[in-house]
């Protein structure tokens, strides 16, 4: 079954403990993307990636890492997490120059304290 | 201030009624595209509208892209308490940009 995982759903943490938020497709899509959804503001994308070791910026990336080491991984790293990280976040993947066929991870749903 | 403007971002209506919802921007999309969000699960998409003026028809779901493809419709036909749930509006900018801009989106509640 075509799909992408991410763990953990569920996370509580404290502010300044690093976290890692992970995601995996099994597609063999090229691109992965991770958003973050706040209510009235909708979806908004942190970081993307077009391959292996390619990543870019979207547009809300600050205080937020990624790495592409596996076309299959995608891992969201929050290096030092604080209060305004706390979201619901969605990794997604899609095959290359398709963003209108974006497959979406369940989401993580982080709370900083 | 949102590139998609989505209202209303709320609805609330009893069951049979007919309801539209729309997105609206001042930029030009390649393609836009409509998304449902249930609880506790990622959105999951609806449609794909790609031609100014292209209509299409989900069962009792129509979608519209307008002439220009600036904005977009859904439109709901005899709503029914399945159709309750968030439904985002997410566009391309350019064919190949490789990424969405999405709506705030719309929670539907239809009452039994």
């Amino acid at each position: 079954e075509a799909q992408v995982t991410q763990n953990p759903r569920y996370l509580i943490t404290v502010t300044g403990k690093k976290l890692t938020v992970t995601c995996s497709q099994n597609m063999n899509h090229e691109y992965m993307s991770w958003y973050r959804q706040d209510p009235g503001l909708g979806l908004r994308q942190i970081y993307y990636s077009m391959n292996v070791e390619v990543t870019d910026k979207g547009d809300v990336p600050e205080g937020y890492k990624v790495s592409r080491k596996e076309k299959r991984n995608f891992p969201l790293i929050l290096e030092s997490p604080s209060p305004n990280q706390t979201s619901l976040y969605f990794c997604a993947s899609f095959p290359g120059g398709r963003a209108d066929t974006q497959y979406f991870g369940p989401g993580t749903r982080l709370t900083v304290l | 201030t949102q590139l998609l403007e989505q209202s209303p971002q709320f609805l609330s209506i009893q069951e049979g009624e007919n309801l539209t919802v729309y997105c609206n921007s001042s930029s030009v999309f390649s393609s836009l595209q409509w998304y449902r969000q249930e609880p506790g699960e990622g959105p999951v998409l609806l449609v794909t509208v790609v031609t100014g003026g292209e209509v299409k028809k989900l069962k009792r779901l129509t979608f519209q892209f307008g002439d220009a493809r600036k904005d977009s419709s859904l439109h709901i036909t005899a709503a029914q308490p399945g159709d309750t749930g968030l439904y985002l509006c997410a566009g391309e900018l350019m064919a190949g940009a490789q990424k969405l801009v999405f709506g705030q989106g719309t929670r539907l509640t239809i009452n039994p």
